[in-house]
């Protein structure tokens, strides 16, 4: 069975910092890696969705790789932002429906 | 475009009482999901729904039932409410078998059961 983890359950930053978060997943037989932000009282919003053939996707500062055969994804954040607080989850897709597996998610406080 | 719309917003119910939850989309999705979150346990799939007609049971549907009432709509019913499904409900869709379409969240119903 699939389990996502995500280490550390939360992490406080000062403003401008670099900063990446980690995600692996036990099974590497997956279709999908997705990123989502959840801001507080809010639903998932989806970051950035990596197929299971490519390495890496980018959108403005963020990143993120995929390393399958290790069973490991990382969301890089640059010039991190007060804005940029939230929680972020990643989710491992196995292709089948119903199949998404979320992790627990990390809750970023970056401070200004 | 409003996306995943979720009513009621937030829902107070005392044990053995029923209710429905409401959930449509306005992105000509094929598929749609109902989850749970809970602190510590994350996001848990109730029951989902592959395409208008179709549903089918996630992680923890006990307790639950669900009507794909058109392709836009999918409730998720409370028949004899508990305190154990006092959590934080979420709507989901998404175009599944088109490659790179991600999931579509609503914004929630609280629901707390006394």
């Amino acid at each position: 069975k699939q389990e996502v983890t995500q280490i550390p359950a939360a992490l406080s930053v000062p403003e401008g910092e670099n900063l990446v978060l980690n995600c692996s997943f036990t099974d590497s037989a997956i279709y999908n890696l997705q990123w989502f932000r959840q801001d507080p009282g809010k639903g998932l919003t989806s970051l950035l969705l990596i197929q299971s053939s490519q390495r890496e996707q980018t959108s403005g500062r963020l990143n993120a790789s995929l390393d399958k055969s290790s069973g490991r994804s990382t969301l890089y954040i640059a010039a991190s932002q007060p804005g940029d607080s939230a929680t972020y989850l990643c989710a491992v897709d196995g292709g089948s429906q119903g199949n998404l597996i979320f992790g627990k998610g990390t809750k970023l406080s970056v401070k200004p | 475009n409003a996306g995943v719309t979720q009513t009621p917003k937030f829902q107070v119910l005392k044990t053995g009482q029923s209710m429905t939850l409401q959930c449509a989309q306005d992105m000509n999705h094929n598929s749609m999901y109902w989850y749970r979150q809970d602190p510590g346990m994350g996001l848990r799939l109730i029951y989902y729904s592959a395409s208008e007609g179709t549903t089918d049971k996630g992680e923890v549907p006990n307790g639950y039932n669900v009507s794909r009432l058109n392709k836009r709509e999918f409730s998720l019913r409370l028949e004899s409410a508990a305190p154990s499904q006092t959590s934080v409900y979420f709507c989901a869709s998404e175009l599944f078998g088109m490659v790179n379409s991600p999931l579509h969240f609503g914004n929630g119903t609280r629901l707390t059961v006394t």
